[in-house]
């Protein structure tokens, strides 16, 4: 069955430190890949995607995030984090055919001063 | 360009009562879907619409969750009767096809007592 999975429920890290986020899934084909970032009482705002092609992905807010086949991974990432970083980020894989998502259950970025 | 519309945000009804939530996506996209957002989890797809038709609602409590988009653009989420384990956060989105990225509104929170 398809899934996507973020193995870290909650992070906590410094502002200004590096942050790196899992994302693991499992489809039978590439899947197509988000990210998306939920701050308390919003919706969902789309940080990246990979549909094909290059396997390092940039997006807004400094994000960054690389698609290894290999690890059925998909990891995000940023050099340097901003406490207005904090917020909860999901990843999502999608169906090719349909579009589909399938969300991870998320992970809770915590910003340290 | 305006983003998607979610009426209402918030919605506070009793166990058996029925809810409406409506959508409306973004100009001209023709794909539109509704999440539900369980405290705590990634959201999970309800029901997927290609312009008027239902391309996935494999997901959809259909004894108790009905949904339509007449004319194919603008949608109707509808609960009766509620129970307790609806309470979530009801996300609608919408892209310009499938597969595609798909934009979020900002949900409407169902608490059902």
């Amino acid at each position: 069955a398809q899934s996507v999975t973020q193995p870290d429920i909650h992070i906590t890290v410094s502002e200004g430190a590096s942050l790196e986020l899992r994302c693991n899934y499992s489809y039978g084909a590439t899947p197509y890949l988000f990210w998306y970032v939920q701050s308390p009482g919003q919706g969902l705002q789309l940080l990246l995607k990979y549909f094909s092609g290059d396997t390092l992905v940039q997006g807004i807010k400094g994000f960054e995030a690389e698609f290894k086949r290999s690890q059925s991974s998909f990891n995000l990432r940023k050099p340097s984090v901003h406490w207005s970083d904090a917020a909860e980020y999901f990843c999502a894989g999608g169906s090719s055919n349909t579009g589909k998502l399938i969300f991870g259950q998320g992970t809770t970025l915590q910003v340290k001063p | 360009e305006a983003g998607v519309a979610q009426s209402p945000r918030y919605k506070i009804i009793e166990k058996r009562q029925s809810v409406a939530f409506w959508c409306n996506p973004i100009s001209g996209h023709a794909t539109l879907y509704w999440y539900q957002q369980i405290l705590g989890q990634g959201p999970k797809l309800l029901i997927q619409f290609q312009n008027n038709g239902v391309v996935d609602d494999s997901q959809l409590p259909k004894d108790r969750f009905s949904a339509e988009r007449l004319k194919g653009v603008d949608s109707t989420l509808k609960i009766q009767p509620a129970k307790l384990e609806d309470s979530a956060v009801y996300l609608c989105a919408s892209s310009l096809q499938a597969p595609d990225v798909q934009y979020f509104g900002a949900g409407t929170r169902l608490s059902v007592l």
